[in-house]
């Protein structure tokens, strides 16, 4: 199984609203990353949990909040979006390990915030 | 961060022809250079990947080539088909953390 499961794929949310992106890998990976890509544009680099403890966050606004509940799951809980954050969320995994680090992505949830 | 520049934003080949995609990166503690291929509605799917211990490496069509003095690599896919119509972005980065570039729209024309 060489699979990154996203749900939901497609999300429409208004900027009062709480709503969860879940991404699940059973590859054994202990690295997981959340990257937002806009349209005609590369994926953006926001979060990384390595081991189940967030590494990186690549100065993300507060309004968007990642959680690692085991080893197999990443989630991005979303609360207060504006329109501007409309774009594709792509979860990927990777082993953790120097020298093994090949990623893969999931096929990602398009997000459309009203 | 590691800064990943791309080059050209778009690219048409005949098909049967040779395709090449540059990168140029910043950061000289980089040692991981994937390539991915975005196709519509789809995630990013490695289809290569040097470490900066190697300057050459070849899967069949694909190969890529690094250049750690001069900080810059490059996709060549040979023979090119209908199917490897998508967008290839270069990524670089060490560790868990990398950039990609800005991406390249291949179209190859039957």
């Amino acid at each position: 199984d060489t699979e990154v499961t996203q749900t939901p794929k497609h999300l429409v949310m208004g900027m009062t609203n709480k709503k969860s992106l879940k991404c699940e890998q059973h590859m054994g990976h202990r690295a997981m990353y959340w990257y937002k890509q806009k349209a005609k544009k590369p994926p953006e680099l926001m979060f990384v949990y390595s081991y189940e403890k967030l590494s990186i966050n690549e100065s993300v606004p507060s309004r968007f909040s990642p959680e690692c509940p085991n080893s197999s799951l990443l989630n991005l809980h979303l609360h207060a979006l504006q329109p501007e954050d409309s774009a594709l969320y792509l979860c990927a995994s990777s082993w953790d390990r120097e020298g093994n680090t090949e990623a893969f992505f999931g096929q990602g949830t398009r997000l459309t915030v009203v | 961060g590691e800064n990943v520049e791309q080059h050209p934003s778009t690219l048409s080949v005949q098909e049967g022809d040779s395709a090449v995609i540059k990168c140029t990166y910043s950061d000289s503690a980089s040692n991981y250079f994937p390539w991915y291929k975005q196709e519509l509605g789809k995630g990013p799917q490695l289809i290569i990947d040097i470490r900066s211990n190697v300057g050459e490496k070849k899967d069949q069509r694909i190969a890529v080539t690094l250049n750690k003095t001069a900080k810059h690599f490059s996709l060549h896919i040979t023979e090119t088909q209908p199917e490897d119509s998508a967008v290839y972005f270069c990524s670089g980065g060490t560790g868990n953390q990398f950039y990609f570039g800005t991406g390249t729209s291949l179209t190859v024309i039957p």
